[in-house]
């Protein structure tokens, strides 16, 4: 099975800064790759699929590249709203696994 | 509007069974595939389950043959038979709209629901 990693596991930044998580996957997984925020007691929603493709509703501030095995979201000036644990997942094959997580602190 | 709402989590003893349900509007269950996904108190998220919106269906190793996804179309609602429930089921199970097989992702979820698997 494709096992996914996340890095840093917990990041604390100021309103304004530019911030990057890294996902790892286990095997090549070309652009197959989901990211989602979840904020404490909310469902996930999802941000980006496709490794790079914003969905619908999702502020321009979000983006994401990469392909095969590393990937990054990154959030080009972090707003208050964006405090929450960011996962990503693959999206390529059973049995989709997700990242251990991302938590986004205010400094 | 999309909407998904879960129901029938609970308190349940070790060996139990559960039946949860999901009661979806705004779009029809049975043309997008349906997955749960679970997460344990302070944990991360765990892809539990997935039916196709032809019918078909798979299972993660930790619950496959101990749970059922299945759905009612006319009903508009996605279930989750569990059996032999373990402690380690504890957990917030979310529905969602499943469009990972286009290779997109889960892009509409419920709010979840709790089960707590204790003696």
């Amino acid at each position: 099975d494709i096992q996914l990693t996340q890095s840093p596991s917990f990041l604390s930044a100021s309103v304004g800064d530019r911030v990057t998580i890294t996902c790892r996957a286990s095997q090549d997984i070309s652009t197959y790759l989901a990211w989602y925020q979840q904020k404490p007691g909310k469902a996930p929603k999802l941000l980006i699929f496709g490794a790079s493709t914003l969905q619908s509703g999702i502020p321009s501030r979000f983006s994401g590249s990469g392909s095969g095995t590393e990937f990054t979201l990154t959030i080009s000036s972090l707003q208050p709203e964006d405090l929450a644990t960011y996962y990503c997942q693959q999206v390529n094959g059973y049995p989709f696994p997700f990242g251990p997580g991302t938590k986004v602190d205010l400094k | 509007e999309v909407q998904l709402v879960e129901s029938g989590g609970g308190l349940i003893q070790p060996g139990g069974s559960l039946r949860l349900s999901c009661e979806v509007s705004g779009f029809t269950v049975g043309r997008f595939s349906m997955s749960w996904v679970r997460q344990a108190p302070g944990r991360g998220l765990e892809w539990v389950s997935i039916i196709h919106g032809g019918g078909s269906t798979d299972y993660a190793a930790s619950v496959r043959g101990r749970f059922i996804i299945s759905r009612d179309t006319s009903k508009k609602t996605l279930y989750l038979q569990m059996n032999s429930l373990r402690v380690e089921d504890s957990a917030v199970y979310f529905c969602a709209r499943d469009l990972t097989p286009a290779g997109i992702g889960l892009d509409s979820w419920g709010l979840g629901t709790l089960v707590s698997v204790s003696s």
